[in-house]
């Protein structure tokens, strides 16, 4: 079961350019994840945000949670091109250690 | 990829036949998880252990198998059931009673001949 939606689905920007990517999610939550993927790659962690926080930094990466309206936004600042990834969020809802992932956003830096 | 370790990096599975795609990790961690990757898709989970020789379904079960006799040692089979296994399929790790993270590794890209 999907809990997590991205939005938008693919993003193409100019490099140094900054980057939002939004996710949207249904029930209360522990705390919610962004992980990057490289091309026919395993998933990477970037940063995790707890349901208590509102918004949280990590070098170019900023993260924040708005619980009220169920929702997440990823941050890049001054992108590059190795930048060039799938981002995903996933959820943590506390059921037997499970994450819910959403589809993905799918985000192109060209140089 | 941290400490997780996935073989085959590529597996070909002709009509009627098993086959297992190996996860090891060094982590020490508790929990092991299964999902499948589909084209521009999201992750579904398939199945997932919290402990040794324990391990429930995900949402995708069907037509999959898992063991978990070692800590260090999640395999999943793949059976001629599964009559669409052509997909990328991603093992992670992660330490029980805890919130944080999934490590995961580099993953296996399974094609059906």
């Amino acid at each position: 079961s999907q809990q997590g939606e991205e939005d938008p689905q693919a993003l193409s920007i100019q490099e140094g350019e900054n980057a939002t990517m939004n996710c949207s999610y249904k029930t209360s939550i522990n705390n919610l994840q962004w992980y990057r993927q490289n091309s026919g790659r395993g998933l990477v962690h970037l940063i995790l945000i707890r349901s208590n926080e509102r918004e949280k930094h990590s070098g170019r990466l900023r993260v924040t949670l708005d619980t009220s309206k169920k929702s997440s936004s990823l941050l890049i600042t001054a992108s590059r091109a190795a930048d060039t990834a799938s981002y995903f969020c996933a959820t943590d809802a506390g059921s037997n250690y499970q994450l819910i992932w959403g589809a993905g956003t799918k985000l192109i830096i060209k140089p | 990829d941290g400490g997780i370790t996935q073989s085959p990096k590529y597996l070909f599975r002709k009509e009627g036949q098993n086959v297992t795609l190996s996860c090891e990790q060094n982590l020490n961690h508790d929990a092991m998880y299964w999902y499948r990757q589909d084209p521009g898709q999201g992750l579904r989970l398939i199945y997932y252990s919290q402990i040794v020789n324990d391990f429930q379904k995900g949402d995708i079960a069907e037509g999959y198998s898992v063991s978990r006799e070692k800590k260090e040692s999640f395999p999943l089979t793949v059976t001629s059931a599964q009559k669409n296994p052509t997909a990328f399929y991603l093992c992670a790790s992660r330490l029980a009673g805890s919130t944080d993270t999934q490590y995961f590794g580099p993953g296996t890209r399974l094609t059906l001949l």
